[in-house]
Formats: C-alpha cells, structure tokens, sequence
C-alpha cells in the first residue's frame, strides 16, 4: 500500500522560507510517476504548486515560479518543497500527492491524461 | 481567477441525481479529473480521464465531457457524498502545467 507524509515546520516566519518533506513508503520516487505538492488555504480551494519527475524535470505554477524549488532524495524515498519570501497568504495545508500519467490512442493521436490517485494527509504551516 | 470555472454549491435530495460541472478552455483538448474531499481529510480521486472510476469508487459516480464542459454525474446521492468537489485538468496554454477549478460544495439533503 502506498503512502505519503509530509512533514515539516508548522510556523514560518513572514519573508522565511517554507521547507517540506514527503515521505513515500510502498512504492519508490524512481518510477514513471509526477511527484507533486498542492496547497489549501483555510477555507479555500485547492491549488497546484508543481510537480517533480523521477529525472529532476520540475513544473510549477507560474504565480509562484519564482519562488518555488522542489528535489528529489532517492536514497530517502523522498521528495521536498521550498517557498521562499513567505507572507500570511501562504498560510495553507499542505499536501503532497502521486500523479500518475496514462494514455488513449484515438487511431490518429496519442491523448495523455494525470490523476493524483495517492495524497498525504496533509500539514498546515502558518506563516506569522 | 482560474481557468475552470465550477458553481459554488449545488444541493441535491437523497437518492436523486445531481450533475456538477467544470467549465474552461482547457476541457477543449485536455481530460477532466475529479476530487472528492471531505472536511479535514485529503482530497479523495474519483473519475480521472474524463469518465473512469478508481477501484473502490462507487458506480454512481460518473463523468462526461462535451465541448468546453466537463461533468461528474451521482446517479443515487447518499448522505456520503457531501463534501467538496474539484476538477483538475491542464493549463491550455502551457499544457505541461496542472489547474483546479475553484471547487463546488455538494449539500445531500
């Protein structure tokens, strides 16, 4: 069974850096699969901050690109979020999730579909 | 503002039929993914690539797409699908990228 846990601190200082960790057990971070960090803050929707691929390979939300960086421990089974420059509107829960990757072939193209099918319970940080 | 754009809520009687919708440019040519997330737990998947369930997801759960609108369909509401709903798709114009839409709280009355 695959799991994932974050873990980190849960108060970060406004202009500090947040740093998170996800912990994989059941299944390792050097397969074909997107690792990925979504937020949600209080009594908001969810958002996607970005992903990370077995090889390094990043994708990030483009209003917080500048801010974000995401690695991979393979001796760890574990990949990690940083956010830097914090403020209060960073205050969310956190979670880190699988995404796999599956295709259709229509006969003419290849289509190309992403499901996160895995989630850690999340960890709230507060930024204050 | 996102790219997908959801109604806030949507109620539906027990045992009826209640369809949430997604709607954006992104649904055109990208497939539809959706959440189920109930307070104080992680988002739950239940249909990805438009209209597949996940083992263990009931068989009232359905979804659709037709044009620029992805739905999720509950044939049968039980008091235990109320919660939050998201759907996920790919950005239209960097399609390497992810995005939620804005997520629709579903009342079972």
């Amino acid at each position: 069974q695959v799991q994932l846990q974050e873990s980190g601190p849960g108060l970060v200082k406004p202009s500090g850096t947040l740093s998170l960790t996800c912990t994989v057990t059941g299944d390792s971070i050097s397969n074909s699969d997107w690792w990925s960090w979504v937020r949600q803050p209080p009594g908001k929707g969810l958002e996607w901050i970005g992903e990370i691929y077995q090889t390094g390979s990043t994708n990030y939300n483009p209003s917080l690109k500048s801010r974000v960086t995401m690695s991979l421990d393979k001796s760890k089974n574990q990949f990690s979020l940083n956010l830097n420059s914090v403020t209060a509107a960073d205050t969310a829960v956190y979670y880190c999730a699988r995404e796999k990757k599956g295709s259709d072939w229509d006969g003419a193209r290849w289509f190309y579909y992403y499901y996160m099918d895995v989630w850690g319970k999340g960890t709230t940080v507060t930024v204050s | 503002s996102s790219e997908l754009t959801q109604d806030p809520a949507v109620s539906v009687a027990l045992g009826q039929t209640v369809r949430i919708t997604c709607q954006g440019d992104p649904l055109r040519s990208h497939y539809a993914t959706w959440y189920q997330q109930k307070p104080g737990q992680a988002p739950l998947l239940v249909i990805y690539a438009t209209n597949t369930r996940p083992s263990g997801i009931p068989d009232r759960f359905s979804g659709s797409r037709s044009g620029n609108t992805a739905s999720l369909t509950i044939t049968g509401a039980q008091a235990e699908d109320e919660g939050d709903y998201y759907c996920k798709s790919r950005n239209s114009s960097a399609n390497r990228l992810k995005v939620f839409g804005g997520g629709t709280k579903l009342t079972v009355l």
